[in-house]
């Protein structure tokens, strides 16, 4: 079963607070992205990235950066979190045409 | 573009009757498409996906047919049971690197 690690699971910041989620993969997938959840909104793409050394900018990619460092590891940044932040996120990893394969979700609130 | 439609937001139902979620998309390409559910405090996982030769998919019950007619790839289940109750997404391969494009997510509440 494919494998997919987000940390951590739960995260509380202040306003302009810099916050790092992390996610690894031990799927060898070349795909990995980042999600925001959002009632009334689905599922959101913020950043993607098909390598190491990769970045690909989503749908909703203001107040986020990202970082891919190796094949498994991809990073999501918030440098001046704000309110509308907070979110449930999950990172994905996916090989190809086939399967997306998620974490668990990191939830995040920015009070 | 490419845009997958779930009409729906919220389907509430008894147990034992039929479920039907909707679907419908625009693709510039031959699609292919796929439903994910998400269980409460769970991560979306794969629930089935359409085929290329007319065949039709099916898990836990659920399946779904691929009309191009009608640009649409609903989700059927004869006999809704409690644990289908679920946030179910319908989602489009796109043709950019294969990028999923999702549909706003249905959530399904099933009562006894």
């Amino acid at each position: 079963e494919a494998a997919v690690t987000q940390s951590p699971r739960n995260k509380v910041t202040v306003t302009g607070g810099n916050v790092t989620l992390s996610c690894r993969q031990t799927n060898s997938h070349n795909y990995m992205y980042w999600y925001r959840q959002d009632t009334g909104h689905g599922l959101r793409l913020i950043h993607y990235s098909y390598g190491a050394g990769n970045l690909q900018i989503g749908d909703v990619p203001d107040g986020y950066k990202a970082t891919r460092t190796t094949q498994e590891d991809f990073f999501l940044l918030l440098e001046l979190a704000s309110p509308s932040q907070t979110s449930l996120y999950f990172c994905a990893s996916r090989q190809g045409p086939s399967e997306v394969f998620f974490g668990k979700g990191t939830r995040l609130t920015v009070v | 573009g490419d845009s997958v439609t779930q009409t729906e937001g919220l389907v509430t139902l008894t147990e034992g009757l039929p479920v039907m979620l909707n679907c419908t998309y625009q693709s510039t390409y031959s699609p292919f498409l796929f439903w994910y559910v998400q269980h409460l405090n769970e991560a979306p996982k794969l629930l089935l996906k359409s085929f290329t030769d007319n065949k039709r998919p099916e898990h836990q019950g659920f399946h779904a047919t691929l009309h191009k007619s009608s640009s649409s790839f609903h989700l059927q289940k004869s006999s809704a049971q409690l644990s289908d109750s679920a946030l179910y997404y319908c989602a489009l391969r796109g043709d950019s690197n294969y990028q999923l494009i999702w549909g706003s997510g249905t959530k399904l509440i099933i009562k006894p």
